[in-house]
């Protein structure tokens, strides 16, 4: 069964700060990989996606990477803004299930 | 282009009442799906359809209908509601079921009492 496990569950850094967000998965025999941000009472808005055969998207301040193998992905946040504070959740498209197996997410505040 | 469009926002119903979410969208998309999304459980998938006419179950059916007559639209019943129901419901749409990206509604808060 595929499970889906993000670290930390919660963050909290000064603004300007690189940060990372990691996302594991158990079974490495996924379609994509999905970012996506959630500010609180709203819907989940998506951030990246990434192909099983791609390594790495990149959009504006974020990059977001897939390691199959491992079974692991980042979202690595460049020059953290308050603007940024969310939850950042991750999901995956397993092959032939036709769902999204999200993580917990990591609930992101970026002081000022 | 609006995007994935839901229906009610808000919701507070009698335990035992029916009543359908509504969720439409306009970018042509042939899959789409509902999830409900509780804390300590994240999200889990409810319905999902592949196209007009096709639906099948995903992990937490019970107690949920739906029905795909159009491309645009996928209503979920509620058949008899309950307390365990009371959720964040969240209508999602892509092009197809892999490979591309999933877009999302803003969501249905229910409150069954």
């Amino acid at each position: 069964k595929q499970e889906v496990t993000q670290i930390p569950a919660a963050l909290s850094v000064p603004e300007g700060e690189n940060l990372v967000l990691n996302c594991s998965f158990t079974d490495s025999a996924i379609y994509n990989l999905q970012w996506f941000r959630q500010d609180p009472g709203k819907g989940l808005t998506s951030l990246l996606l990434i192909q099983s055969s791609q390594r790495e998207q990149t959009s504006g301040r974020l990059n977001a990477s897939l390691d199959k193998s491992s079974g692991r992905s980042t979202l690595y946040i460049a020059a953290s803004q308050p603007g940024d504070s969310a939850t950042y959740l991750c999901a995956v498209f397993k092959d032939s299930s036709y769902k999204l197996i999200f993580g917990s997410g990591t609930r992101l505040l970026v002081r000022p | 282009n609006a995007g994935v469009t839901q229906t009610p926002k808000f919701q507070v119903l009698k335990t035992g009442q029916s009543m359908t979410l509504q969720c439409a969208q306009d970018m042509n998309h042939e899959y789409m799906s509902w999830y409900r999304q509780d804390p300590g459980m994240g999200l889990r998938l409810i319905h999902y359809s592949v196209g007009a006419g096709i639906t099948d179950q995903g992990e937490v059916p019970n107690g949920y209908n739906v029905s795909r007559s159009t491309t645009e639209d996928f209503p979920l019943r509620l058949l008899s509601a309950a307390p365990s129901q009371t959720s964040v419901y969240f209508c999602a749409s892509s092009y197809g079921p892999v490979n591309t990206e999933a877009f999302f509604g803003q969501g249905t808060r229910l409150t069954v009492v």
